[in-house]
């Protein structure tokens, strides 16, 4: 079964804090992983997305790196921000339905001012 | 402009109660879905339409159903509104299946 798990549930760090949060999937057979943030209330914004085929991905203060063989991403926010306190989730996608996407449950990041 | 947009944003209404939820984006994207994130804010595929085909259905019950009048838009419709339709309803994009995906800012529904 395919599944997606996203460790720890949440994380509360002061400002200017480096932090890493972690995704898993079953089944190295990946076609893309997808970091999201979601905000209270809101919709998601798409942050990195990640092919099968590359190890990382960087925007700005944000690096998302993909290990397929250990089932592993993880999202590496440098010098955290109070602004940055969010609902991350991690979505992946396999190859034998890349048109279908499953969602981790998210961690709750808090950047302490 | 707004790219992915959803109406309404909030939608409060009684059990047996029969409605609809609106999506349009105006990305030019060839693939549209709807996601149903429940009370503990996991987040699960209901549908995926491309170029106003069905291509996924999630085994959501038949009282659920998707309308995709033109590439544009996707639209739901609940019959005989249950209290656990209760959640917020993601319509999303993507240029293609398979690429990145675009949100809209949700609608909340509330069966009472």
């Amino acid at each position: 079964k395919q599944e997606v798990t996203q460790i720890p549930a949440a994380l509360s760090v002061p400002e200017g804090e480096n932090l890493v949060l972690n995704c898993s999937f079953t089944d190295s057979a990946i076609y893309n992983l997808q970091w999201f943030r979601q905000d209270p209330g809101k919709g998601l914004t798409s942050l990195l997305l990640i092919q099968s085929s590359q190890r990382e991905q960087t925007s700005g203060r944000l690096n998302a790196s993909l290990d397929k063989s250990s089932g592993r991403s993880t999202l590496y926010i440098a010098a955290s921000q109070p602004g940055d306190s969010a609902t991350y989730l991690c979505a992946v996608s396999w190859e034998t339905s890349y048109d279908k996407v499953i969602f981790g449950p998210g961690t709750s990041l808090s950047v302490i001012p | 402009d707004t790219a992915v947009s959803q109406t309404p944003k909030y939608l409060v209404t009684q059990m047996g109660n029969d409605k609809s939820i609106k999506c349009e984006q105006n990305l030019g994207h060839d693939t549209m879905y709807w996601y149903k994130q429940d009370s503990k804010k996991f987040l699960k595929i209901m549908f995926s339409y491309n170029n106003k085909e069905l291509i996924i259905n999630e085994t959501v019950p038949n009282r659920f159903s998707p309308k995709s009048p033109d590439k544009a838009h996707l639209n739901l419709h609940i019959n005989s509104l249950e209290l656990g339709d209760s959640a917020v309803y993601f319509c999303a994009s993507s240029p293609v299946a398979g690429r990145e995906q675009y949100f809209g800012p949700g609608t909340r529904l509330t069966v009472t």
